[in-house]
């Protein structure tokens, strides 16, 4: 049962343009959400995170938006560049359940 | 200084062999998990430790069984290797639970013949 979905797989964006991935949850019980950045040959790394009573929350270029009543939520990296390829993980965490749910993934290449 | 380290980078063995992954984080943390990322990159909590006790057991192979001899390390020993444990094991830890930052491993990749 994936309770976490991330679309787009892949994605391709011209340098100086924006990213834009998309994640929808299930489980009403999630309290927190975080996005995750892994480059190849290393393990993820949190990039910034949100919590569900909140709706956006801005960091550097990294924008998370969160849409708590469609249960979703997005990542926007603004003049997106070269060094921002990499895989990227929405995630969802039940902290009760002690446990963090991922997304499947987007593979985000950006062209210089 | 390496926050969280796993030892062996690499492991490549046969079917049928156990084998054991070493996991040690520096930063005090109470939270240790093992991750599993498989060919299609997707990652998967195996298990959450807090405090050298299990909390979670995501529904992993009985062969899959984590020690943790104090709050630095979480080793993973796994008997009996099958074709579909070949994947990336990354070992993560985090302050008190799961909303904290968690920080991961370089991760062990796992190649079973």
């Amino acid at each position: 049962q994936q309770q976490v979905k991330q679309s787009p797989q892949s994605l391709i964006v011209q340098k100086g343009g924006i990213s834009i991935i998309n994640c929808a949850y299930e489980n009403t019980a999630f309290d927190y959400f975080p996005w995750y950045q892994q480059f190849p040959g290393k393990g993820p790394a949190l990039l910034i995170a949100i919590r569900p009573d909140v709706s956006e929350k801005k960091e550097g270029r990294f924008t998370i938006s969160f849409n708590k009543s469609a249960k979703q939520f997005s990542l926007h990296i603004m003049d997106s560049q070269p060094g921002d390829s990499a895989t990227y993980f929405c995630a969802a965490t039940h902290t009760g359940g002690f446990k963090t749910i991922f997304g499947a993934g987007t593979r985000l290449f950006v062209k210089a | 200084d390496t926050a969280v380290s796993q030892t062996p980078k690499y492991l490549v063995t046969q079917m049928g062999n156990d084998k054991s992954i070493k996991c040690e984080q520096n930063l005090g943390h109470d939270t240790m998990y093992w991750y599993k990322q498989d060919s299609k990159k997707f990652l998967k909590i195996m298990f959450s430790y807090n405090n050298k006790e299990l909390i979670i057991n995501e529904t992993v192979p009985n062969r899959f069984s984590p020690k943790s001899p104090d709050k630095a390390h979480l080793n993973l020993h796994i008997n009996s290797l099958e074709l579909g444990d070949s994947a990336v094991y990354f070992c993560a830890s985090s302050l008190r639970d799961p909303r904290d930052t968690q920080y991961f491993g370089p991760g062990t990749r796992l190649t079973v013949l």
